[in-house]
């Protein structure tokens, strides 16, 4: 069946280090991808997404390309700040459903 | 702002009673979702709507939930004889999907809490 797989937090970094957070995918066909992330108290955010193979999606400095050979959409961004404290959740769409990671905690300390 | 809303934001009731929530998806969108998000985890789909048919449902929808969009417009989210497990966060969202095009844009959830 389809599924997503987030790497585990929480993930603790210093300002201005460089953040990679993995994601691989099982799914038939060709999947959208997403990254939405949730800041504390609020609802989910779109943050960045890609439709076909070799896309990279940016948004606010994060970056993630779609690797079908991998199958992966890791996200990264090459200066974290103390904003990007979050929870960020890798998806996939099939059939009409988004298909979420567990989801990886972000903490950025100054 | 024409974001999706739900209603109530937070709602807090006794096992065995009923609920019902409402979500408003964005104006000119067909498809609404609804999903369940435990603490600690990733959304999980429940069902979704393409303008008032209801087209898919989770097996995790079990028979005390039911989900209506009677004009294709708002959405109710119905759980009957709640029970403890069912307490998590219920989100809606929307979308108009396009040629490789199908983003939902989700609105803030509705807390239940079940004592």
């Amino acid at each position: 069946g389809n599924s997503v797989t987030q790497m585990e937090g929480p993930v603790t970094l210093s300002e201005e280090a460089f953040l990679t957070i993995n994601c691989t995918y099982t799914a038939t066909g060709y999947p959208s991808l997403f990254w939405y992330v949730q800041y504390p108290g609020e609802g989910l955010q779109l943050l960045l997404k890609a439709t076909k193979a070799d896309d990279k999606g940016s948004n606010k400095g994060f970056e993630a390309t779609y690797r079908k050979e991998t199958t992966s959409f890791h996200l990264e961004k090459g200066s974290v700040q103390v904003s990007d404290s979050a929870v960020y959740f890798c998806a996939l769409a099939t059939t009409g459903k988004l298909i979420f990671g567990q989801g990886t905690t972000l903490q950025v300390k100054p | 702002d024409t974001g999706v809303s739900q209603d109530p934001r937070h709602k807090i009731t006794k096992r065995g009673q009923n609920v019902t929530f409402r979500c408003d998806p964005i104006s000119e969108h067909n498809r609404l979702y609804w999903y369940r998000q435990t603490l600690g985890q990733g959304p999980e789909f429940l069902t979704y709507f393409q303008n008032e048919a209801q087209l898919e449902k989770s097996r995790l929808l079990s028979d005390r939930f039911s989900a209506e969009r009677p004009k294709g417009s708002f959405s109710t989210l119905e759980i009957q004889r709640t029970e403890q497990g069912d307490s998590a966060m219920y989100l809606c969202a929307s979308s108009f999907p396009r040629r490789l095009e199908d983003t939902q844009y989700f609105g803030p959830g509705t807390r239940l809490t079940v004592l």
